[in-house]
């Protein structure tokens, strides 16, 4: 099994249209995160989840509602998205060192999200 | 506020050598990550500096300058696989990742 997992790869949806991504790390690390990408930007980080807990949420609009529940899943439910919603979303996990930091990100490939 | 700086493309041509810049403002400093995508797949984690100096790992050298808040990525003897963006990302001192837009590189025979 490849170390993140996302699922749907490419999703098509309405804006009245309610759906979910999915991701799920093999690998053991205790924080999983959600990154919007899009074309010629920087990674958003969208939101952090610690030891299954929320630590950061990066003011992102309530259209998106992540879920956490276990440290190896992590669920990004879409609710009336705009076209400008419309990017790559990616997941990464990564082990958190004590005193702070983590290590490397270890991300998923994505799911490509078109907002009609 | 927080920002990083890297070239939005570069051209090079197969088996020479490539220097990818960063440079990076931000509120303390906890280090600097350069990550590798290729079109269509996930980014994979290629070097990390905390301390200034250059690092090597193979055909691939990133260098770290904390004082002049710059970094490069140092690709030697250029494949076609190699063709992809980098991306850079420094870590403040709350250890979040500020990311820049990436470099796309591209390869010609």
């Amino acid at each position: 099994e490849t170390g993140v997992t996302q699922t749907p790869r490419h999703l098509v949806m309405g804006m009245t249209n309610k759906k979910s991504l999915k991701c799920e790390q093999h690998l053991g690390h205790n924080a999983m995160y959600w990154y919007k990408q899009s074309a010629k930007k920087p990674l958003e980080l969208m939101f952090v989840y610690s030891l299954e807990e929320r630590v950061e949420n990066n003011s992102v609009p309530s259209r998106f509602s992540p879920e956490c529940p276990n440290s190896s899943h992590l669920f990004l439910h879409l609710h009336t998205l705009q076209p400008e919603d419309s990017a790559l979303y990616l997941c990464a996990s990564s082990q958190e060192i004590a005193g702070g930091g983590t290590g490397e990100l270890f991300f998923g490939e994505g799911s490509r999200l078109t907002v009609l | 506020g927080q920002n990083i700086d890297q070239p939005t493309e570069m051209t090079a041509t197969e088996g020479a050598i490539v220097q990818i810049n960063c440079t990076y403002q931000t509120s303390g400093f906890n280090g600097l990550f350069w990550y590798q995508q290729h079109a269509g797949e996930a980014p994979t984690f290629l070097s990390y500096n905390v301390l200034d100096g250059l690092e090597e790992k193979g055909r691939f050298s990133s260098f770290l300058s904390r004082s002049k808040g710059y970094s490069y990525l140092l690709l030697k003897e250029l494949q076609m696989k190699d063709s992809a963006s980098y991306l850079c990302a420094a870590s403040d001192s709350n250890y979040q990742l500020i990311w820049g837009a990436g470099t796309k590189l591209i390869i010609k025979p």
